[in-house]
């Protein structure tokens, strides 16, 4: 499995755009990127996912360059209610494949 | 859209007690679930993959006898933690994959675990 790295921490403000990064350089053909949303003492929740070039749906925007070595995850005009650890995967469509979570993003977002 | 139950949300045990947490997959059905488990300010890790009709495979370090895991039908996981201890107190967490998009999970609400 590809091996994910995200910046340990983002402090933003409520209103502004958050854009965080997320570098797979090892990812694999049959790969896709998946964000996933973590809030205290609660399992993680779906974000979004994608395979190349951009996907929106109603929380956010996730955009992947040509080479699919990296990913960002964008949330426009984020409220307070958007503090949460944020975690990018990598891994394949293959059913039975665990997903394997690294660090993640903390972010948390001020008034 | 697809939902995964866990129960219970927390529980408190004393020392040398078992603990169940089940993990049901509520409209669909998984023949496949994973179980995390997860300390405080820190990822998620794989303890198991549990699979229905055969038995779970254990991540390396996770003893498959404290960690009983069962999945009995095609949408319940059973994890029971055999003589707890404090050291065993965390917050476990299942998941289950909703279809052929294998990345594409969904997470219980997870369980917090006190061994007292």
């Amino acid at each position: 499995l590809a091996k994910t790295t995200q910046p340990i921490s983002m402090d933003s403000y409520e209103g502004q755009e958050v854009n965080i990064t997320c570098s797979h350089n090892n990812i694999a053909t049959n790969d896709y990127i998946t964000w996933y949303q973590q809030f205290p003492s609660q399992g993680p929740r779906f974000i979004i996912q994608g395979y190349k070039t951009k996907v929106t749906n109603e929380v956010a925007s996730l955009f992947i360059p040509a080479d699919r070595k990296s990913s960002t995850l964008s949330l426009p005009r984020v409220s307070l209610s958007d503090t949460a650890v944020y975690y990018c995967l990598v891994g394949d469509q293959q059913a039975g494949t665990a997903l394997i979570f690294g660090k993640g993003t903390t972010l948390s977002v001020s008034s | 859209g697809a939902v995964v139950s866990q129960h219970p949300s927390w529980v408190i045990c004393k020392s040398g007690t078992s603990v169940k947490i089940e993990c049901r997959s509520l409209d669909f059905q998984a023949t496949t679930m994973f179980w995390y488990r997860q300390f405080p300010k820190q990822s998620l890790m794989l303890m198991a993959t549990s699979n229905e009709g055969s038995k779970a495979t254990y991540e390396q370090g996770v003893e498959k006898d404290k960690f009983l895991i069962n999945h009995a039908s095609l949408t319940l996981s059973t994890l029971t933690v055999t003589s707890a201890h404090p050291e065993d107190s965390s917050f476990y967490i299942c998941s289950a994959p909703t279809g052929s998009k294998n990345t594409e999970a969904f997470f219980g609400q997870g369980t917090r675990l006190t061994v007292v």
